[in-house]
């Protein structure tokens, strides 16, 4: 079975330019997370959505951030414009229902320059 | 949310059993205890849950005391494969509904020596 899918893997980019990840579920999965990580602050949720709908957007740094999730088959999460700060990796986890287990994708490695 | 305490760094041999202890003494009665381990530039990967009776799969063993305090991962056979950021986490509720959260922390490096 496929995983959790994301893309890009790598993206190195500008400041100021827009930033676009994305994250395909496993498929039945209707929850799904983004995390970002940096060796600072480790992993942290960005944003937590069940059955497409934002459940807990607490986690997102500001107003640069957004994530929409337009169908069970897809999210994204956009910074613009992005800035050095950014440069993290960005994870996507999704789970079947709104308290099982989560599965992670591998990532995607942003750099910011 | 139930916050957990674990090492910083462990070692342990090659064939050996790898204990990972976790403190999470705030823990309440409903609260899961959930396990992941973050292997060098991958995402996290699902170990083992558990509530409040012992677990074991193919991956590991997951202990629970009687109190829920605190927990321990056991990898029977550690192998140089094991070598990650393991992580305790207690999951927690979103909001007022049925919706629950991993919030990850720093974990406990595992280094598995040849």
């Amino acid at each position: 079975d496929a995983g959790v899918i994301q893309s890009p893997r790598h993206e190195v980019t500008e400041m100021g330019q827009e930033v676009t990840l994305r994250c395909k579920p496993i498929s039945g999965h209707n929850s799904l997370f983004w995390y970002r990580q940096t060796m600072m602050r480790g992993l942290e949720l960005l944003i937590y959505f069940n059955n497409n709908v934002p459940i807990d957007d607490s986690g997102m740094p500001e107003d640069r951030f957004s994530a929409k999730m337009p169908n069970a088959s897809f999210s994204t999460l956009k910074i613009q414009p992005s800035e050095p700060r950014d440069s993290a990796v960005y994870f996507c986890a999704t789970g079947r229902g709104s308290g099982n287990t989560i599965y992670f994708g591998e990532g995607s490695w942003l750099t910011v320059v | 949310d139930a916050k957990t305490t674990q090492p910083t760094s462990m070692d342990c041999a090659e064939g050996r059993a790898a204990n990972l202890p976790c403190n999470h003494s705030t823990i309440s009665g409903n609260e899961y205890v959930y396990w992941y381990r973050q292997i060098h530039s991958q995402g996290p990967q699902y170990i083992i849950h558990g509530l409040k009776n012992n677990e074991t799969n193919e991956m590991a063993s997951l202990i629970i005391t009687e109190d829920r305090k605190s927990s321990t991962l056991i990898l029977p056979h550690a192998t140089l494969r094991d070598t990650a950021v393991y992580y305790c986490i207690v999951r927690a509720p979103v909001g007022g509904g049925s919706n629950y959260k991993l919030t990850f922390g720093k974990g406990t490096l595992l280094t598995v020596n040849p």
